[in-house]
């Protein structure tokens, strides 16, 4: 079974300035996706990104980046130049690919909450 | 312009009351789910349909009824509430296994609150 770890319970950064957020992962798939979800205190949950581990290349949105390193199943978020607006829980999530099945699950992280200082 | 609308986003009830959660998608998936989440934020997967057919259904109380009228809605129906069933509740949905879809896109969450 997959699983998903988020070692950081509670980050914090300066205003501006970058932060980094670990993932690890657990799976024998080859075919899967990766996401990291903020959810801000009104509770809605919104994807930031999404990674595809068949593609080598690192996905980017904006300030907001990862670091996919599929051997060693990690899949870190940076953030750069971090604002008030980025205070949020933040959960890392794992999918099978569609090989799997129509019933695959998304399995998520127990969250890491970032602090952003002004 | 909601992908993903559920009502109500508040709702405070007795012990003991019917309540009905509503879903709408539209994004033209045909894959919803039902996700509950407890005050410790953990997240958990309640219910998937795709195309109207049940196809994750999880190990809860069958108190609750997932209800698709059509493949763009899914509501939630839940009986005899009990103070446990406090949570906030996400709707969600994706494209199905044909399309690729692999990303899921929630709701904004409908508080649910027990007395």
């Amino acid at each position: 079974a997959q699983t998903v770890t988020q070692s950081q319970p509670e980050m914090s950064v300066q205003e501006a300035e970058t932060v980094t957020l670990s993932c690890t992962y657990d799976t024998s798939e080859s075919d899967y996706y990766l996401f990291w979800y903020k959810q801000p205190p009104s509770r809605q949950m919104i994807l930031v990104i999404r990674q595809e581990a068949y593609k080598q290349q690192n996905a980017t949105e904006n300030r907001f980046s990862v670091n996919f390193q599929k051997a060693a199943k990690s899949f870190s978020l940076k953030i750069s130049d971090s604002q008030l607006g980025d205070a949020a829980m933040y959960f890392c999530a794992y999918r099978s690919g569609p090989g799997a099945g129509n019933n695959r699950k998304l399995i998520w992280g127990l969250g890491t909450s970032l602090a952003v200082n002004p | 312009d909601t992908a993903v609308s559920q009502t109500p986003k508040y709702l405070v009830t007795q012990m003991g009351n019917d309540k009905s959660i509503k879903c709408e998608q539209n994004l033209g998936h045909d894959t919803m789910y039902w996700y509950k989440q407890d005050s410790k934020k953990f997240l958990k997967i309640m219910f998937s349909y795709n195309n109207k057919e049940l196809i994750i259904n999880e190990t809860v109380p069958n108190r609750f009824s997932p209800k698709s009228p059509d493949k763009a809605h899914l509501n939630l129906h839940i009986n005899s509430l009990e103070l446990g069933d406090s949570a906030v509740y996400f709707c969600a949905s994706s494209q199905g296994m044909r399309q690729g879809g692999n990303t899921i896109y929630f709701g904004e969450g409908s508080w649910l609150t027990v007395v």
